[in-house]
């Protein structure tokens, strides 16, 4: 069984700190990884991806990808109450994504 | 451009009962993939479509099938169904299948109620 596994939190960290997801994968057949976000009733919105060891920033948001230790991870900095949220960690092999369950994150103000 | 469009955004269904669910991938999206969404089990891959051919399935039983027209606009088909079948169906498109950082974007979503 293929499976993505996360903290399903709720994560609580106070607006303008750094929150710090995590998520760790099972098949070394992913070929990249995917977050994410999905408010309350609503569908998944695109974070951003990585395929390559290491680093990749966006904006606010910095994804890290460790293939060695099968280990994702997602930074959010100066964290927003609209981050508020819950954030879903997919590997993608070929054309299907594998998601975690998500972990859910609370932003106060 | 516009995005993914699901219809109907709710459904109420009995046991039993089969129901039809549409999904309108981007334009330009050859590749559409199902999913299901519980509390219990989260997102689940149910297949994938891409140019008319379903190319990859998940592990769902046979009363879950879906089709993909010329246009790129796919169905979902759920017979005979059951109160476990309540759940968010979302669509889900892509510009073609099987490339990796190949981008997945979601519809709203069609949520399902099995009385």
């Amino acid at each position: 069984q293929k499976e993505v596994e996360q903290n399903s939190g709720p994560l609580s960290v106070p607006e303008g700190a750094i929150a710090s997801l995590n998520c760790t994968y099972s098949d070394r057949g992913s070929q990249s990884f995917f977050w994410y976000r999905q408010y309350s009733g609503k569908s998944p919105e695109l974070i951003m991806f990585i395929y390559s060891n290491g680093d990749k920033e966006d904006g606010r948001f910095t994804a890290q990808l460790n293939k060695a230790s099968q280990y994702v991870s997602l930074l959010i900095r100066d964290s927003q109450p609209s981050d508020s949220a819950t954030y879903l960690c997919a590997g993608q092999r070929y054309s299907t994504l594998t998601f975690g369950k998500g972990t859910m994150l609370l932003v106060s103000p | 451009k516009a995005g993914v469009t699901q219809t109907p955004r709710y459904l109420i269904k009995t046991r039993g009962q089969q129901v039809t669910l549409s999904c309108s991938p981007i334009s330009g999206h050859r590749s559409v993939s199902w999913y299901q969404q519980t509390p219990g089990q989260g997102l689940q891959f149910l297949f994938e479509y891409f140019s008319e051919t379903q190319r990859n399935k998940g592990n769902f039983p046979g009363r879950f099938s879906g089709r993909q027209f010329s246009n790129s606009r796919s169905e979902m088909n759920v017979s005979t169904l059951e109160l476990g079948d309540s759940a968010l169906y979302l669509c889900a498109s892509s510009l073609t299948a099987g490339g990796a950082q190949e981008t997945q974007y979601f519809g709203p979503g069609t949520r399902l109620l099995v009385l």
